[in-house]
């Protein structure tokens, strides 16, 4: 079965500074989701990428989709305290199931 | 307005108990979903309904049970609650299987 992995685990960062999330999965992706999570309450849908190389931005919230490598990434530019959640991607192995990774804790310090 | 709403929010009952908990979307999705989010916060799927028709149904416990009465609604009942039942149980939809899922607020459930 389908595996994510996230890296870092757990990341706090000041204020302003510019971050990155990576998803790595075990199999070919079709289709990686991103979402945000804040402590007591549910996911919040980011965004999705559906093909190699495909890159989309909301904000300052940046997603790209390495298919080669089994990969995304999650970039923040200059991170406010309003980023602060955990962040976990999601995938389909070529089933109905999505599958999410453990998830990246991120702390803003003011 | 609401999209995806759960109901209690937070359920602390006793082992043995049987508790239910209710799933509603107003987003006109044809899939609903539960999945479990145990205490190291990873989220698995535990049952999933397309068009009232159930197409995912994990290694759940038989005390698991999922309802849709119809499209907007899937609920969760639970029989003789056991202490490792406790965790957080989100519902979500989508447009489609394949689409990207929209997720209510989750229900703590706490089994003493």
């Amino acid at each position: 079965s389908q595996e994510l992995e996230q890296s870092p685990q757990s990341l706090i960062v000041q204020e302003g500074k510019n971050l990155t999330i990576n998803c790595t999965s075990s199999k070919t992706l079709y289709g990686l989701y991103w979402y945000k999570q804040k402590y007591g309450e549910g996911l919040i849908f980011l965004m999705m990428l559906q093909k190699g190389g495909e890159e989309k931005s909301h904000e300052k919230i940046t997603a790209k989709l390495d298919e080669k490598k089994q990969q995304s990434s999650l970039h923040i530019t200059a991170s406010q305290p309003s980023h602060a959640g955990i962040y976990l991607c999601g995938a389909r192995g070529g089933s109905e199931k999505l599958v999410f990774g453990k998830g990246t804790k991120l702390t803003v310090n003011p | 307005d609401t999209a995806v709403s759960q109901t209690p929010k937070y359920l602390v009952t006793q082992m043995g108990n049987d508790k239910s908990i209710k799933c509603e979307q107003n987003l006109g999705h044809d899939t609903m979903y539960w999945y479990k989010q145990d205490s190291k916060k990873f989220l698995k799927i535990m049952f999933s309904y397309n068009n009232k028709e159930l197409i995912i149904n994990e290694t759940v416990p038989n005390r698991f049970s999922p309802k849709s009465p119809d499209k907007a609604h899937l609920n969760l009942h639970i029989n003789s609650l056991e202490l490792g039942d406790s965790a957080v149980y989100f519902c979500a939809s989508s447009p489609g299987i394949f689409y990207e899922q929209y997720f209510g607020p989750g229900t703590r459930l706490t089994v003493t």
